[in-house]
């Protein structure tokens, strides 16, 4: 069974820094593109980052680009997203997702987990 | 930046057809995929590549892309089909993942 389980959310006050991990099981993680999609309260869907199968091709949206970094350890099964100078307007449900290909659909996707940004 | 443009909510009655449409440049160019969202919970793949129904998703759903507008139908709507949905593409020119606005569909 495909697994995606978010650690490393919490509160964390701007211009600050906090590392989200998605550990992975159920399937050849390195076989696969990861991404990183976040969703603020009551708002809709936000693509953060992806990432393919060997890190050769890393992509940000322009809202996160020069301060998050996108990772991945094939060998932990784990991808890992690094938010610094964090902003109130990054507050969301950050969810990692998998995607059997370089682009293209999210097959499966993690429950999230939560990033608050406040004083 | 390439923008996805969604009604912002659907009403239907049980039994009916929901029709979700997003609207995009040329989005008939591009490969469409929907989601859908209940409340807490993550989103789950409904449609891939336009219309293909991933395992274990209803016949109910159905999709359809050309020209500027990208369909997601939902035939003999039921209770548990009320969630928001979202559409998504992978924009080449920016290299860049774009989701649509989102539409609430509320079964009446």
């Amino acid at each position: 069974e495909v697994q995606l389980v978010e650690s490393g959310g919490g509160l964390v006050k701007p211009g600050g820094s906090l590392r989200l991990s998605c550990a992975a099981s159920g399937f050849t993680f390195s076989s696969y593109s990861m991404n990183w999609v976040r969703q603020a309260p009551g708002k809709g869907l936000e693509w953060v980052s992806s990432i393919s199968s060997s890190s050769s091709y890393i992509y940000y949206a322009d809202s996160v680009k020069g301060r998050f970094t996108i990772s991945r350890d094939n060998a932990k099964n784990s991808l890992y997203l690094q938010m610094n100078s964090l902003r109130a307007e990054d507050t969301a449900v950050y969810y990692c997702a998998r995607v059997p290909g370089r682009v293209g659909q999210y097959d499966y996707w993690g429950q999230g987990t939560l990033v608050t940004v406040s004083s | 930046s390439y923008v996805l443009t969604q009604p912002p909510s659907v009403s239907v009655a049980p039994g009916k057809t929901a029709r979700i449409t997003c609207g995009g440049n040329n989005i008939g160019s591009k490969s469409v995929h929907w989601y859908q969202q209940k409340p807490g919970q993550a989103p789950v793949l409904v449609i891939s590549y336009d219309s293909d129904r991933p395992s274990g998703i209803p016949e109910r759903f159905s999709g359809s892309n050309s020209g500027d507008t990208a369909t997601l139908t939902i035939s003999r709507v039921e209770a548990g089909d009320e969630a928001d949905y979202y559409c998504q593409v992978w924009d080449s020119s920016s290299d860049h993942y774009v989701f649509g606005t989102g539409t609430k569909v509320t079964v009446l």
